[in-house]
């Protein structure tokens, strides 16, 4: 079976500094992983996708994430937060099927 | 395109009472995949439909109800409300079943009292 666990529930950055919002992932097969975003009182805006082409996956907003099989991780970075990027981060594996499985979800806060 | 269209967005309604959300996905999409989203349980997978066809089904119980139109709009019922539904219910639409990226709606906040 698939999932997906976010390793923080709560982030806090300062603005301008580095994001790292960590994901591990439990597959038994090359699965496809996803970072969702969620703004308040919004729904979820996809960020990124890996399939298996790059192991280095670019998203909007200036976000990317490193798929390390390894490791079976999948963690979000970004080099330099902006108070917008305050919001819900979702980690998700597709199943075989196309269902969606979604980590808890890490708030991530941006201070000034 | 226009995104995923979901009402109403906001829903109050009391204990043993039914209600209907309703979906639109982007044009040309087929699949229509609905979400429970709660602080608790987080976000659980309802039900998939595709052609107007049930494709795939979530741990929920059969409570839960939905269907597709021939258009690919989609309605998802929930009969004899319990405190425990009020959550935000969310639709995500694909071009075809077993497509994995799936592109979602506002949701429909739904409060039972």
């Amino acid at each position: 079976a698939q999932s997906v666990t976010q390793l923080d529930s709560h982030v806090s950055v300062s603005e301008g500094t580095p994001v790292l919002l960590r994901c591990n992932y439990s597959s038994s097969y090359s699965p496809s992983l996803f970072w969702y975003v969620q703004h308040p009182n919004k729904g979820l805006q996809l960020l990124l996708k890996y399939t298996s082409a790059a192991t280095l996956v670019k998203g909007i907003n200036g976000f990317e994430a490193e798929f390390k099989k390894s490791e079976t991780s999948f963690h979000l970075t970004k080099p330099s937060a902006h108070m917008s990027d305050a919001a819900e981060y979702f980690c998700v594996v597709s199943d075989q099927g196309g269902k969606l499985i979604f980590g808890q979800g890490t708030e991530l806060s941006v201070k000034p | 395109k226009a995104g995923v269209t979901q009402t109403p967005r906001y829903l109050i309604k009391t204990r043993g009472q039914q209600v209907t959300l309703s979906c639109s996905p982007i044009s040309g999409h087929r699949s229509v995949s609905w979400y429970q989203q709660t602080p608790g349980q987080g976000l659980q997978f309802l039900f998939e439909y595709f052609s107007e066809t049930q494709r795939n089904k979530g741990n929920f119980p059969g409570r839960f109800s939905g269907r597709q139109f021939s258009n690919s709009r989609s309605e998802m019922n929930v009969s004899t409300l319990e405190l425990g539904d009020s959550a935000l219910y969310l639709c995500a639409s694909s071009p075809y079943t077993g497509e994995d990226t799936q592109y979602f709606g506002p949701g429909t906040r739904l409060t039972v009292l």
